[in-house]
């Protein structure tokens, strides 16, 4: 049972232009969404976060959506950079979670052509 | 300011080796500590949890086990690996009662022959 799904496994974008990473979740539980981002034999690193009290966050270049009624956030990148290019996790968990358990998606890799 | 260690780096192993990775995390007390596994194209899959020394929770039942002899140092050993058992694990670690996400390690790819 996956409680959280990223359905697109790749993502290809022109350098410039926007990606928008999508992540669905199932569990109305879950009150707090991470994105991380992994670069090949590392780990990953922590990108970007909301709560479900809000509806967006934005960070730099990095915006996080979150629609809670559709059960769905998504990642935005504006403008996309050669560098973006990684695997990139949507983690979710909620307040009463033993332990502060992420639940990750299956991850999509993004690449950035220049 | 903390930090996580986590190694070796890679390593080649035959199968039905044992097997011990080790994970240390420094500058702070009573973290909750993970071990994950990513399999080649796969997702991030949660091994073993653990909220205090001697408490490990295991999510899949598998080859392996977990054990925190120590409040900062989280242990994944096998006694005999498997093929399956090849891949990158990742170590993490996030404050008690927190909900500011984990903090991984640079992790280790385990290839198994």
């Amino acid at each position: 049972d996956q409680q959280v799904k990223q359905n697109s496994p790749s993502l290809s974008v022109q350098e410039g232009r926007i990606s928008i990473l999508n992540c669905d979740y199932t569990n109305s539980m879950f009150d707090y969404f991470l994105w991380y981002k992994k670069y090949p034999a590392e780990g990953p690193t922590f990108l970007i976060s909301i709560s479900s009290i809000k509806d967006k966050n934005e960070d730099g270049r990095f915006t996080v959506f979150l629609n809670k009624s559709a059960k769905h956030l998504s990642l935005h990148i504006v403008p996309s950079q050669p560098g973006d290019s990684a695997v990139y996790f949507c983690a979710a968990t909620g307040m009463n979670n033993a332990g502060n358990m992420l639940t990750f998606g299956g991850g999509t890799r993004l690449m950035v052509k220049p | 300011s903390q930090t996580i260690h986590q190694w070796p780096a890679t390593l080649v192993q035959p199968v039905g080796s044992p097997l011990s990775l080790e994970c240390t995390v420094e500058g702070t007390s009573n973290p909750n500590l993970y071990w994950y596994r990513q399999a080649a194209g796969r997702g991030l899959q949660l091994l073993f949890y653990s909220v205090g020394i001697g408490q490990i929770s295991s999510e899949v039942p598998q080859n392996l086990s977990a054990s925190r002899p120590q409040d900062r140092q989280f242990i994944l050993s096998s006694k005999k690996l498997l093929l399956s058992d090849s891949g990158f694990y990742l170590c993490a670690w996030s404050v008690q009662g927190d909900h500011y996400g984990y903090t991984f390690g640079s992790g280790t790819r385990l290839t198994v022959v």
